[in-house]
């Protein structure tokens, strides 16, 4: 079966430092461009991070120098590693297959929360 | 970055109602475009891309158009499992945005 599944969302500080993990089946993260999307609480949708399939990697403003995207083709995972949270960084995660930049297959979203 | 503004952003019709959902781009994005469906609880999920080329799969009451600065999403007859939350996004730059979305309500 086709499938992400996310994971290492919850609860931290203001300041502090989360990795969230996307693990694949079904496809390969090595060989597709891979993205994170972000969904605060009820609102819009916000688009994070992208990794193409060739390693470069690209960043929304609001996150640049605070993000992370990597994967580990031997683990088939995305990550994202997220430094520095603040408040405005608590939503729900998503990770999704991007193909011509577009996202064809989501994962079912992890929450973050980012509060003292 | 294609800032990208969606009209209205809600609406009330009622089922078998021909709904149009509007979506425009800062600058001229081609026919780089995407239209994605959320509902509560769920990840979106893509309509169309490419403006106006149908996700296999997806029912044919739904259709886009569109190029440059101005497009729209049309569902010619709302049926109950259309009402949910539309996106739309630009794909021609490659720092990615989503329009604010429309929330399609029942009457």
């Amino acid at each position: 079966e086709v499938q992400l599944v996310e994971s290492g969302g919850g609860l931290v500080q203001p300041g502090g430092s989360l990795r969230l993990s996307c693990e694949a089946s079904g496809i390969n993260v090595r060989s597709n461009h891979m993205s994170w999307v972000r969904q605060a609480p009820r609102k819009g949708l916000e688009w994070v991070s992208l990794i193409h399939d060739g390693g470069s990697t690209y960043y929304a403003e609001s996150v640049k120098g605070r993000f992370a995207i990597s994967r580990d083709t031997s683990k088939n995972t995305l990550y994202l590693e997220m430094n520095s949270l603040r408040a405005e960084d608590t939503a729900v995660y998503y990770c999704a297959r991007t193909v011509q930049y577009s996202f064809d297959l989501w994962g079912q979203g992890i929450l973050v929360t980012v509060s003292s | 970055d294609i800032q990208m503004t969606q009209s209205p952003s809600s609406l009330s019709a009622s089922v078998g109602d021909r709904v149009t959902i509007s979506c425009r781009s800062s600058q001229s994005i081609d026919t780089y475009l995407v239209w994605y469906q959320q509902k509560p609880g769920n990840a979106p999920k893509r309509l169309i891309y490419a403006a106006s080329i149908l996700q296999p799969g997806v029912p044919s009451r739904f259709s886009g158009s569109g190029s440059g600065t101005d497009f729209s999403l049309t569902i010619s007859s709302l049926q109950r499992e259309d009402f949910a939350t539309y996106y739309c996004q630009q794909t021609y730059s490659s720092l990615l945005t989503f329009g604010g979305g429309t929330k399609v309500e029942i009457k």
